[in-house]
C-alpha cells in the first residue's frame, strides 16, 4: 500500500514563481526522501532528509519535515520550465532495509 | 557515484511469453538493489529487494520472480506473462540510505 500521499495532485505555474508540493505519511520513518521524473524516464533523487532533521536545502530546493504531523514539503524556488517534471516522496523505515515506499506523485508544469 | 544499467528501454511481448530484465550497478559494492513497478500516472510499487548474492525478498504475490546471481546484477523475470503485468519497471540499488535508479524498462504486453 502507499504510504505516502503527495499534494496538490497537479500544481501548473509560470516561470519564476515558487512551487511547493507536500507528502503526507502514515508511519513513523527513518528517512524521507524526494525524486523527480520526467516523463517515461527513470527517477532521479533530489534530496534527503533524516527523522531526526527539519530542513534540508540543496540549491533551489528547500525541504522541511514535520514528524508530528508526519508530512513534508517540497519548495522549489524560482520554477523554471526545465523543472517541469512529477515529484515524488518516499520512505523507509527502521530495519526495513532502505525500503522504499512511494506516494503517487505530484505532476508539476512550470509554463514559459 | 553510483549507476544503475537497465535494459532493455523498452519491450512489447506477447501473452504468455517469457520475460527477463536486467539491472547493473557500477561504482559501489554490496549494494542493495530493489525492482519497482508503475503503472500509469501512479507511483512506485515495491516488488523485490535484495540485500545480498541469491537473497531475494518478494513483497507481493505475482506472476513475477527475482534472482540476483552476482553482486552486482539483479534479474526481473517470468516463465508466463500476463496482460496484468504491462507497466514501468525500475530498477535502484544503493549502500544505505539512499538509492539510486535506472532508466526503467517499459514493457506492454500484447
Amino acid at each position: 500500500s502507499q504510504q505516502g500521499e503527495e499534494d496538490p495532485q497537479a500544481l501548473s505555474i509560470q516561470e519564476g514563481e515558487n512551487a511547493t508540493m507536500n507528502c503526507s505519511y502514515k508511519t513513523s520513518i527513518n528517512n524521507l526522501q524526494w525524486y523527480r521524473q520526467n516523463s517515461g524516464r527513470g527517477l532521479v533523487h533530489l534530496i534527503l532528509i533524516r527523522s531526526n532533521e527539519r530542513e534540508k536545502h540543496s540549491g533551489r530546493l528547500r525541504v522541511t519535515l514535520d514528524t508530528s504531523k508526519k508530512s513534508s514539503s517540497l519548495l522549489i524556488t524560482a520554477s523554471r520550465a526545465a523543472d517541469t517534471a512529477s515529484y515524488f516522496c518516499a520512505t523507509d523505515a527502521r530495519g526495513s532495509n532502505y525500503k522504499l515506499t512511494f506516494g503517487k506523485g505530484t505532476l508539476l508544469t512550470v509554463n514559459p | 557515484s553510483q549507476t544503475i544499467h537497465q535494459w532493455p528501454a523498452t519491450l512489447v511481448q506477447p501473452v504468455g511469453s517469457p520475460l527477463s530484465l536486467e539491472c547493473t550497478v557500477e561504482g559501489t559494492s554490496n549494494p542493495n538493489l530493489y525492482w519497482y513497478r508503475q503503472a500509469a500516472g501512479r507511483g512506485l510499487q515495491l516488488l523485490f529487494y535484495s540485500v545480498g548474492i541469491g537473497q531475494i525478498s518478494s513483497e507481493v504475490p505475482q506472476n513475477l520472480s527475482a534472482s540476483r546471481p552476482q553482486d552486482r546484477q539483479f534479474i526481473l523475470s517470468s516463465k508466463k506473462l500476463l496482460l496484468s503485468d504491462s507497466g514501468f519497471y525500475l530498477c535502484s540499488g544503493g549502500r544505505r540510505d539512499t538509492q539510486y535508479f535506472g532508466p526503467g524498462t517499459r514493457l506492454t504486453v500484447l
